[in-house]
């Protein structure tokens, strides 16, 4: 199916092991992000990225690390998943025009638990 | 102080009733302003985007920036069972979310009573 796709839906692990919540797309959008939403916080950013093997850091990145070697996948690693990295995880994309307005268009989310 | 402030709810309103919906912001770079609306346990979906201060208008929804203020608003008209959700607001600088990430508030849970 097209568009904006997050495996697995819902996750529950134990601290301390390794996590890695998967994010794909069909557009062929140039960017990419991960966000992070709580109850008190909303939406905040972990990371991006422009394109394949580009990654930046966003608000919230200790933690996480990602990786981009397709253009249409962009997975998110808890290395040593903690009890505060209990979240829902969205991933969403944009063309990433260099003028005017980038629509960034959501998946539906991982649910997380970190036991 | 967070940059983006929105007052989490719950606002529960009768069916019918215009609803309007709030959001202050402290950086004065950002020029897109959004509104998603979510359902539970769903992704955040585009309501509606303005770019700079004005008026925008789509159906029963129109979104308000005054930049001067660092205040926007969403409001619905004749609101719905339909448009009981969260509703998010978003800005971002120079690109519109494409080239930097979102900023978002915390979301307002909003209830139409049938």
């Amino acid at each position: 199916d097209a568009g904006i796709t997050q495996s697995p839906r819902y996750k529950i692990t134990e601290t301390g092991r390794q996590v890695t919540l998967m994010c794909h797309q069909t557009w062929s959008h140039s960017y990419m992000f991960w966000y992070r939403q709580d109850l008190g916080h909303g939406l905040r950013l972990i990371y991006y990225s422009a394109a394949a093997d580009i990654t930046d850091k966003g608000e919230v990145p200790d933690g996480y690390v990602v990786s981009r070697s397709k253009t249409e996948n962009f997975p998110l690693t808890l290395e040593s998943a903690t009890r505060s990295q209990t979240s829902v995880y969205f991933c969403a994309s944009s063309e990433g025009r260099l003028a005017g307005y980038n629509e960034q268009f959501f998946g539906p989310g991982t649910r997380l638990t970190v036991l | 102080q967070k940059e983006v402030e929105q007052d989490p709810g719950p606002l529960s309103v009768p069916e019918g009733a215009i609803v309007s919906l709030n959001c202050t912001y402290s950086n004065s770079a950002f020029q897109y302003f959004m509104w998603y609306r979510q359902y539970s346990r769903k992704g955040p979906e585009l309501l509606m985007y303005t770019y700079s201060s004005g008026n925008k208008e789509d159906g029963r929804f129109t979104a308000q920036v005054d930049k001067s203020s660092k205040y926007i608003s969403l409001f619905i008209r004749d609101s719905q069972p339909s448009d009981s959700a969260t509703y998010l607001c978003a800005m971002s600088g120079r690109s519109g979310g494409g080239a930097d990430g979102l900023t978002f508030g915390k979301g307002t849970h909003l209830i139409i009573q049938p």
